[in-house]
C-alpha cells in the first residue's frame, strides 16, 4: 500500500522534554515536508528537503530539527527549546518538478503536558 | 519569498447554492496553484490545480480561475451540498525556491 505515513497519530509531551515524530513514504518521492498546524493560522513550513542529506529551514524552524539520512524517512524532532509546541503536525511529499501537488500524511497531533 | 493571501476566512451557504473563495499571491515567478480540501482531523487532500500557462479548469462542480496579470486565483463551488463543508486552502508554488505557499485557510459550511 503506497503513501506518505505519520506516526504516532497523538503523542503526549511532558514540558522540557524533546519528541520525535515520525515520517516514512514509499512513493519514491525526492521532496519532503514538514508543516504545523495551529486554528486560524493555515499550513507553516517547518522543514522541508529535497534530496537526501539536505534540507533547508521553513517559516518557523526555531525550536525543531530534522534529518533526511534515507529517501523515504524526515523525522521532526521538537525540542525543549520550542515555546508553543501543542499543535497537529503534518508531513508531506512531493516527486521533484515544479507542477506537482504534496501528498499529506495523517498528521501527528502533539500535546505538552 | 512568497506571499499567499486567502478569503474569506470562513463562508457559510445554503445547500445548492455557489461558493467562491479567493487567493492572491505576490511573486510573479510562481506556476502551480493547488487547492486542498482538509475535513476534520483527516490530512489535507488536493480537489484541484492549475498551471500558469491555464486560465481556467473545471472538474464535475469545482473549477479554479487564474488571472496571472492580477496574481489571483479563485475556487469555485458549484451545487454545493454538506459534505463539501471542510476548509479548503489554497497554495502557491514558488519556482525560484520549489516550496509551497499555503493561504490561511476557508472553513466552508454548507446548511442543509
Amino acid at each position: 500500500d503506497g503513501g506518505i505515513t505519520q506516526s504516532p497519530k497523538y503523542l503526549f509531551r511532558k514540558e522540557g522534554q524533546n519528541v520525535t515524530l515520525s515520517c516514512e513514504q514509499n512513493l519514491n518521492h525526492d521532496a519532503m515536508y514538514w508543516y504545523r498546524q495551529d486554528p486560524g493560522q493555515g499550513l507553516r513550513l517547518i522543514y522541508y528537503s529535497q534530496i537526501v542529506n539536505d534540507f533547508q529551514k521553513g517559516d518557523i524552524a526555531e525550536g525543531y530539527s530534522v534529518s533526511r539520512e534515507k529517501k523515504e524517512s524526515f523525522p521532526l524532532t521538537v525540542t525543549s527549546a520550542q515555546k508553543n509546541p501543542t499543535a497537529f503536525y503534518l508531513c508531506a511529499s512531493s516527486p521533484t518538478g515544479m507542477n506537482t501537488e504534496a501528498f499529506f500524511g495523517q498528521g501527528t497531533r502533539l500535546t505538552v503536558v | 519569498g512568497e506571499n499567499v493571501e486567502q478569503h474569506p476566512s470562513t463562508l457559510s451557504v445554503q445547500e445548492g447554492d455557489s461558493a467562491v473563495i479567493k487567493c492572491t499571491y505576490s511573486d510573479s515567478a510562481s506556476n502551480y496553484f493547488p487547492w486542498y480540501k482538509q475535513e476534520l482531523g483527516k490530512r489535507p487532500q488536493l480537489i484541484i490545480d492549475i498551471r500558469s500557462n491555464v486560465g481556467e479548469k473545471k472538474d464535475q462542480r469545482i473549477a479554479v480561475t487564474l488571472n496571472k496579470t492580477a496574481k489571483h486565483f479563485s475556487l469555485h463551488i458549484t451545487e454545493t451540498q454538506p459534505e463539501d463543508s471542510a476548509v479548503y486552502f489554497c497554495a502557491a508554488r514558488s519556482s525560484t525556491l520549489g516550496r509551497l505557499y499555503f493561504g490561511r485557510g476557508t472553513q466552508l459550511t454548507v446548511w442543509p
